[in-house]
């Protein structure tokens, strides 16, 4: 086990319905990034929090938001949810930055029906 | 900008050799690569941060060309437990901006 966590591991929404998505950074690590994983294909970045900002944002629309909490647990919101937005969400925190190793939580398995 | 993965998919017999290569249109700054087994999480393998640079535990190295903008990913003498997609990232971005972009992997089978 990584020692991230993530909650929900299952979860099943209606379409138009909001949802948020937690994550639990492993300790001493300050940086957690989020990302979609559609059946088959590799991870598709959402966006990165460091110390509590967004640091970086792939091409995903503003209905996808994110927090970091000061104890660098962070969220994922998701409004006004769409069918293709059904996949599987992981986090992944790592100590600052990019290349440094990135220990991935289990993931939520969001379904929008 | 995604990095590009070959070969898409690769079965083996325990025991044998396989290569899995990781190439860029853009250049590289670093790769990493990651093993993810069905139904769990991707797990970080090694991360190449410079160019002509080689890492390698157990049976699995990898190398970095910086100049071909590309990375290769050697998997010797292949064990059942070395089955799973493989992913390779590579960084874009700058400063506080940077992210990881993976590719669409590549599923490795191995069979006893």
């Amino acid at each position: 086990e990584t020692g991230v966590t993530q909650s929900p591991t299952h979860l099943i929404k209606t379409r138009g319905q909001q949802v948020t998505l937690r994550c639990s950074s492993q300790s001493g690590h300050n940086t957690v990034s989020w990302y979609q994983q559609a059946l088959g294909q590799g991870p598709q970045f959402i966006f990165q929090y460091y110390r509590e900002e967004e640091n970086g944002r792939g091409n995903f629309p503003p209905r996808f938001s994110g927090l970091q909490f000061p104890n660098y647990s962070s969220e994922l919101n998701v409004n006004a949810l769409e069918l293709d937005d059904s996949a599987l969400y992981l986090c992944a925190s790592s100590r600052t930055g990019v290349n440094t190793e990135a220990f991935f939580g289990q993931g939520t398995r969001l379904t929008v029906v | 900008q995604q990095p590009v993965q070959s070969p898409q998919a690769v079965i083996l017999r325990e025991g044998e050799d396989a290569v899995i290569n990781c190439s860029s249109s853009k250049a590289l700054y670093s790769v990493h690569w990651y093993r993810q087994k069905h139904g769990e999480a991707p797990v970080f393998l090694m991360i190449l941060l410079k160019g002509g640079e080689q890492k390698g535990h157990d049976k699995i190295s990898a190398s970095f060309n910086e100049k071909k903008q590309q990375s290769s990913l050697y998997l010797t003498a292949s064990q059942l437990s070395y089955s799973g997609t493989y992913f390779c990232g590579t960084e874009i971005g700058t400063g506080n901006n940077r992210k990881l972009i993976w590719g669409l992997g590549t599923s490795l089978a191995v069979n006893p």
